[in-house]
């Protein structure tokens, strides 16, 4: 079984750019997070989708960030404009079922902002 | 006081020896609780995950739950090098559906 997929791995860009993140999940599963993580500290939640519904973005800043999964598989998330601050680790995770199922992540996308 | 809290650490420990890591938690309706194993520079990986109706063993690791003292720990067994990573708790809250994280315990050990 194919684990979650993601892409680019690595992005580097200036302050005020927009960036976009991909990921496409476990196959059958219909609940996609997107976590934000920062060195020393435990993942951040930012979206949850339960098939193509963002079910909590709460904690999204949606003045600059922005996600979509149009067909209830694959996701994009996108920072538009980017600041120094959002410099981080952009990790996305899949899991069959609600919340209280076993999450599975990818490996990630650092980001840098300059 | 944090929803879900560990020990930074690090937690060294000589290899062979039983590593013990432990995680306490403030919703009492908390139902799941899950640990994963970070190594630098990766993602959390998934080793182990307890429901609130008993501990659970898997190979080399241990999770056990202590409702009434509102804790959980992960033991493991004959400790490996390869075991030096940061574990991470996660405890899914009563209410509302999420899931806390806390902020890991970085374990070493020693050859």
């Amino acid at each position: 079984e194919a684990g979650v997929v993601q892409s680019p791995r690595y992005k580097i860009i200036e302050k005020k750019q927009p960036v976009a993140f991909w990921c496409n999940p476990i196959s059958g599963h219909n609940t996609l997070y997107w976590y934000l993580q920062n060195l020393g500290q435990g993942p951040e939640l930012l979206i949850r989708y339960e098939n193509e519904e963002a079910v909590d973005d709460s904690q999204l800043p949606k003045d600059r960030f922005s996600a979509e999964r149009l067909k209830g598989v694959d996701s994009t998330l996108k920072i538009q404009p980017a600041e120094l601050g959002d410099s981080a680790v952009y990790l996305c995770a899949s899991s069959r079922g609600g919340t209280g199922a076993e999450q599975y992540f990818g490996p990630g996308t650092r980001l840098t902002v300059t | 006081q944090k929803e879900v809290e560990q020990n930074s650490g690090p937690l060294s420990v000589p290899e062979g020896a039983i590593a013990s890591l432990n995680c306490t938690y403030s919703d009492r309706g908390s139902q799941s609780f899950f640990w994963y194993r970070q190594y630098s520079g990766k993602s959390p990986e998934l080793i182990m995950f307890i429901y609130s109706n008993g501990d659970k063993e898997d190979g080399r690791f241990t999770a056990q739950l202590n409702k009434a003292s509102q804790y959980v720990s992960l033991l493991i067994r004959d400790s490996q090098p390869s075991d030096s990573a940061t574990y991470l708790c996660a405890v899914l809250a009563g209410n509302n559906r999420k899931l806390i994280w806390g902020l890991g315990t970085s374990l070493a050990v020693n050859p």
